[in-house]
């Protein structure tokens, strides 16, 4: 079965310094990997995917994520973060084929930017 | 392009009432609608998956007869809460994936309906 790990329920970090949300996965199949930004009493919205091909994949808002599939890993990273990041963020994983599986989510990680 | 609303956004109901939360594609056709549940500081778990004209798939541990999908067109589907209680309150997201949208695996996600029932 898949899973995912978010390794960190919350990572405080002051605004302009760099950040990584780790996440892991466990997969016996093709791996298709999502991040995903809530605001508060929002829903969803898509940063960045992993599909196939290159393993960095640049999403929106400055963000950036790197497909390992050694360390079954694809942690997020910004390098300088705003006080608009704060948010909470799902790493998912896709459960079956491309287009008919369904998403399991990681746990969340509540990033706080500080000024 | 690819937006999802959901209707209500919030819901304030007394016990044993029944609630419907609509969700609806806007601007594409989804052949698959989900239904996603959310408790504070948690992340979200999978109710169902329902695809247009047949019966929704419940998750393990969900209800059917409680929780009934109903996804009659390719741009509606609706969850409807029968008898609530105050342990089904909670932050309900759905979310929506159309054929040849984004290569057809990317799922588009509503706003959510924040239900509290009293």
């Amino acid at each position: 079965a898949q899973s995912v790990t978010q390794l960190d329920s919350q990572v405080p970090v002051f605004e302009e310094a760099p950040v990584e949300l780790r996440c892991n996965y466990s997969s016996s199949v093709s791996v298709y990997l999502f991040w995903y930004v809530q605001y508060p009493n929002q829903g969803l919205q898509l940063l960045l995917k992993y599909l196939s091909g290159s393993t960095l994949v640049k999403g929106i808002n400055g963000f950036e994520a790197e497909f390992n599939k050694s360390q079954t890993s694809f942690h997020l990273r910004k390098p300088s973060v705003h006080i608009s990041d704060t948010a909470e963020y799902f790493c998912a994983v896709l459960h079956g084929s491309s287009n008919t599986g369904k998403l399991i989510f990681g746990q969340g990680t509540t990033l706080q930017v500080k000024p | 392009g690819a937006v999802v609303s959901q209707h209500p956004s919030r819901v304030i109901c007394k016990s044993g009432t029944s609630v419907k939360i609509e969700c609806r594609s806007l601007d594409f056709q989804a052949t698959t609608m989900f239904w996603y549940r959310q408790f504070p500081k948690q992340s979200l778990m999978l109710m169902a998956t329902s695809n247009e004209g047949s019966k929704a798939t419940y998750e393990q541990g969900v209800e059917k007869d409680k929780f009934l999908i109903n996804h009659a067109s390719l741009t509606l589907s609706t969850l409807t809460v029968t008898s609530a209680h105050p342990e089904d309150s909670s932050f309900y997201i759905c979310s929506a994936r159309g054929l040849g949208l984004a290569g057809g695996n990317e799922q588009f996600f509503g706003p959510g309906t924040r239900l509290t029932v009293l």
